[in-house]
């Protein structure tokens, strides 16, 4: 069975400065792929970045970019800039290919970002 | 405007009292799923539906019931709620040809007494 790991409950970054949120996950498949979402205090559940597996080039939007490193099975967000609006609980989530879109997520990191 | 709405967004019940969590999408998705959020234990999926008449079992299906009558609507029925059925439910749906990319109404929060 596939498992995702984030292993920051809490972080925390001052506004413009760059946050980096750790994901690891365990999967014996080949072909997957992985995602960040954000959950901001109003709770609605927001895609951030996507990264398909087979795919080398690391994914990238705006001031979201991601360290994708298959061998490791490592998924890191990071946060450019980052703004007061970037304060929310961010989810790390695994995904086999053409399954069912079944979502399997991590425990989640919040991130706070100060003035 | 493309949205996944639910409904009740906040409810109090009580043990044995059976309620129906609706959500609607208006995007012609085929793909809708239910997940409910623990905390510590991040979000899990309960039951998913892949067309019209079309269900099955999630992580965590115990004590819940679906149906998918029509492609808009994917209710979640508690039959008889318990307290550990207290937490905060997703609904969510998709369009496959971007595979994982599930548009999420905003929650309902319930609290089972």
């Amino acid at each position: 069975a596939q498992t995702v790991t984030q292993s920051q409950p809490e972080m925390s970054v001052q506004e413009a400065e760059t946050v980096t949120l750790s994901c690891t996950y365990d999967t014996s498949e080949n072909n997957y792929y992985l995602f960040w979402y954000k959950q901001p205090p109003s709770r609605q559940m927001i895609l951030v970045i996507r990264q398909e597996a087979y795919k080398q080039q690391n994914a990238t939007e705006n001031r979201f970019s991601v360290n994708f490193q298959k061998a490791a099975k490592s998924f890191s967000l990071k946060i450019s800039d980052s703004q007061l609006g970037d304060t929310a609980m961010y989810f790390c989530a695994f995904m086999k290919h053409e399954v069912t879109d079944k979502l399997i997520f991590g425990t989640g990191t919040r991130l706070q970002v100060f003035p | 405007e493309a949205q996944v709405t639910q409904n009740p967004r906040y409810l109090i019940t009580v043990t044995g009292k059976k309620l129906t969590v609706t959500c609607s999408q208006n995007m012609n998705h085929e793909y809708m799923s239910w997940y409910r959020q623990d905390p510590g234990l991040g979000l899990r999926q309960i039951y998913y539906s892949m067309n019209v008449e079309v269900t099955d079992k999630g992580d965590v299906p115990e004590g819940y019931k679906v149906s998918r009558k029509e492609k808009r609507n994917f209710p979640l029925i508690l039959e008889s709620p318990s307290p550990n059925q207290t937490s905060l439910y997703f609904c969510a749906s998709s369009w496959r040809p971007r595979a994982g990319e599930l548009f999420f109404g905003e929650g309902s929060r319930l609290t089972v007494l």
